[in-house]
């Protein structure tokens, strides 16, 4: 139990366009779910928290109407990355945690999705 | 001010041998969750091990165990048997207070085993 999807795994997209990231909890509720961007050899750095149903929590430095996060329902948030520019180009990855979080691993974690703006 | 703390450089391990990874944090919270990752080359987070900070034994899980010095605020992990298939980065990571499940990471310790 406890699996995270995205969509997709990689993408390549044109400067200046959007591109969308799902990620979805396949088999439990995730009330919360969190969006990490990771640039090559370097460690996880938190995005942002959104909770099913309302606005997301950004964290300090990441441009919220650059990112822009949906968690319209209990399995399923989505990452927007608007105007994407080469600078934008990382590794992200979901998680989330919810009605499932059995044990103590309290966030599941997604394959990624590379992004690469060219 | 950063919060774990993961300063080792790559390390070469011989298969079977067994290798601890470092990991020093940083908080005032009584209340706190230490967790490890094994991230392969293939991207996706693997969930290793957790100690809570009130845990009275140190955590094991397989080959994994953690070394917990609550004192020292050390949480380092332990792989004993090491297999070709340990080769990957491994993050420590920390959890603070009750009801927050946001994770702070550290930088990684990049692990090759060789045959």
């Amino acid at each position: 139990g406890a699996v995270v999807s995205q969509h997709p795994s990689w993408v390549i997209c044109k400067s200046g366009t959007s591109v969308k990231i799902e990620c979805r909890s396949l088999d439990f509720q995730a009330t919360t779910m969190f969006w990490y961007r990771q640039f090559p050899k370097q460690s996880l750095m938190l995005m942002a928290t959104s909770n099913e149903g309302s606005k997301a929590t950004y964290e300090q430095g990441v441009e919220k109407d650059k990112f822009l996060i949906n968690h319209a329902s209990l399995t399923l948030s989505t990452l927007t990355v608007t105007s994407a520019h080469p600078e934008d180009s990382s590794f992200y990855i979901c998680s989330a945690s919810g009605t499932l979080t059995i044990g103590v691993a309290e966030q599941y974690f997604g394959p990624g999705t590379r992004l690469t703006v060219t | 001010a950063q919060k774990i703390t993961q300063t080792q450089p790559g390390m070469f391990v011989q298969e079977k041998e067994a290798v601890t990874l470092d990991c020093t944090y940083d908080t005032s919270d009584p209340s706190y969750g230490l967790f490890w990752y094994k991230q392969p080359s293939s991207g996706e987070m693997i969930f290793l091990i957790y100690q809570g900070s009130y845990d009275q034994q140190n955590a094991t899980e397989g080959r994994y165990s953690l070394n917990f010095q609550k004192a020292r605020k050390s949480a380092n992990l332990v792989i004993s048997a090491s297999q070709l298939g340990d080769s990957a980065m491994y993050f420590c990571a920390m959890r603070e207070g009750h009801g927050n499940n946001r994770l702070a990471f550290g930088k990684g310790n990049q692990v090759v085993v060789i045959p």
